[in-house]
């Protein structure tokens, strides 16, 4: 049973571009989060997906949106790139209404801005 | 809002010790309280979880923490470390709302020295 599969897993970025960062939630799961983690920091909540649409967002500027497709993997797109914005992003997947949290981690995609 | 304070940036310890992880916590409602761990390049894995009930919760790799509400502590314990235990630790919170964001405290790097 695969577990969450993001990717790519490393990529480099100039200031200014646009990147987009793919999430495929582990089987069975509905419910897409993404997470940003700086250097030396703990993750920190960027919004959530469910039935395609975006149920709550964490404090992160309008640069950063998401889509959800019916397959329910998932797009973090990210413009205006900033040096600041360089960061292990970590998607998790659910399945809404599971009373056990069963949050399941990807192995992140590390964006690097130059 | 909820925050979570990890007083430990690092905890050097050899191996065999047995290691105690802090972890506290703010919250204005009642929360779910979790420990993860972070291996070198790769994601979050679930070390335990308190949602309910015995305020003693024991996890994988012979992992236990107990919940104190009084003291908003969530503390991670292990008797006996090994070497492979070297990882940063994250301890989370999260609220009964209706996406169960994680917040994450800063992380605590375990590194168990031979």
């Amino acid at each position: 049973d695969a577990g969450v599969t993001q990717s790519p897993t490393h990529l480099i970025k100039t200031r200014g571009q646009q990147v987009t960062l793919r999430c495929s939630p582990k089987s069975g799961h509905d419910t897409v989060s993404w997470y940003q983690q700086a250097l030396g920091q703990g993750p920190q909540f960027i919004f959530q997906y469910y039935e395609e649409e975006e149920r709550q967002r964490g404090n992160f500027p309008d640069r950063f949106s998401g889509h959800q497709f019916p397959n329910y993997s998932s797009e973090l797109n990210v413009n205006a790139l900033l040096l600041g914005d360089s960061a292990l992003y970590l998607c998790a997947s659910s399945k809404l209404g599971q009373r056990d949290y069963g949050y399941t981690f990807g192995s992140g995609t590390r964006l690097t801005v130059v | 809002a909820q925050s979570v304070t990890q007083l430990d940036s690092q905890v050097p310890v050899f191996e065999e010790a047995p290691v105690e992880l802090r972890c506290n916590y703010s919250s204005s409602v009642s929360v779910y309280l979790f420990w993860y761990v972070q291996y070198p390049n790769q994601g979050l894995q679930l070390l335990l979880k308190y949602l309910s009930g015995s305020t003693l919760v024991k996890g994988i790799n012979g992992f236990e923490a107990e919940f104190n509400k009084s003291q908003t502590s969530f503390h991670l314990r292990k008797p006996s470390v090994h070497i492979s235990d070297t990882a940063e630790y994250f301890c989370a919170v999260s609220d009964h709302g209706a996406t169960n964001k994680l917040i994450f405290g800063t992380g605590t790097l375990l590194a168990v020295q031979p």
